[in-house]
């Protein structure tokens, strides 16, 4: 199994652009998160989806920040427009099922700098 | 929301020196789960622990639940560079779904 995978591994741009992250779940996982890490804030989880619906978008900073799930095997987050203080580590997560006691499997992560 | 407090932020030991890590919360949990996220890479799931006083063992880390289920601990015996990382504690409270992360332990080791 690949694991979950995530593109891109890094990626810098500009203030005012459009950044899409986008994670590949393990095959088979219902659930899916999404991450970011930051030395401040720690890991915040910024929504989370089960069967490809958005369950709790809570933790999305603000309207700029959008998640998409369209299938089981791909999702997407999108900034636009991107700010200096979105530069962070983003790391997608899934698991087998919405059971609280299931462990998250993570992607290798995205480093999202914006200059 | 859920929250929990893991202290300390930062530990620094000597290698063969032991270390200990914990995760407070105002609640009763119902799981408790710990991660390990080496420098660079990302978190990686060491365990749950579901029951009350539960105490679980891998190798050289042993693992605590509460007797109130609000508060667990990891204790490494005589720390090895290898185990050097950050060290995540995650919680959910009742039926919610969501995993929420403490801030994270952060242990380095001089050899």
């Amino acid at each position: 199994d690949a694991g979950v995978i995530q593109s891109p591994r890094h990626e810098v741009t500009e203030m005012g652009q459009e950044v899409t992250l986008r994670c590949k779940p393990i095959s088979g996982h219902n659930s899916l998160f999404w991450y970011r890490q930051t030395m401040m804030r720690g890991l915040e989880l910024l929504i989370y989806f089960n069967n490809n619906v958005p369950i709790d978008d809570s933790g999305m900073p603000e309207d700029r920040f959008s998640a998409k799930m369209p299938n089981a095997s791909f999702s997407t987050l999108k900034i636009q427009p991107s700010e200096p203080r979105d530069s962070a580590v983003y790391f997608c997560a899934s698991r087998a099922g919405p059971a609280t006691g299931e462990k998250l499997f993570f992607g290798s992560g995205t480093q999202l700098s914006v200059l | 929301g859920q929250q929990v407090m893991q202290i300390p932020q930062y530990q620094h030991v000597q290698e063969g020196e032991d270390f200990t890590t914990y995760c407070n919360s105002s609640t009763t949990l119902s799981n408790i789960q710990w991660y390990k996220q080496r420098p660079g890479g990302h978190p990686v799931f060491l365990i749950q622990l579901v029951k009350s006083g539960e105490v679980k063992k891998q190798k050289r880390l042993t693992f605590q639940f509460g007797e109130a289920k609000k508060n667990s601990s990891l204790h490494i015996t005589a720390t090895q560079t290898t185990d050097v990382g950050t060290y995540f504690c995650a919680v959910s409270q009742g039926g919610s779904e969501k995993l929420v992360f403490g801030k994270g332990t952060k242990l380095t080791v001089n050899p």
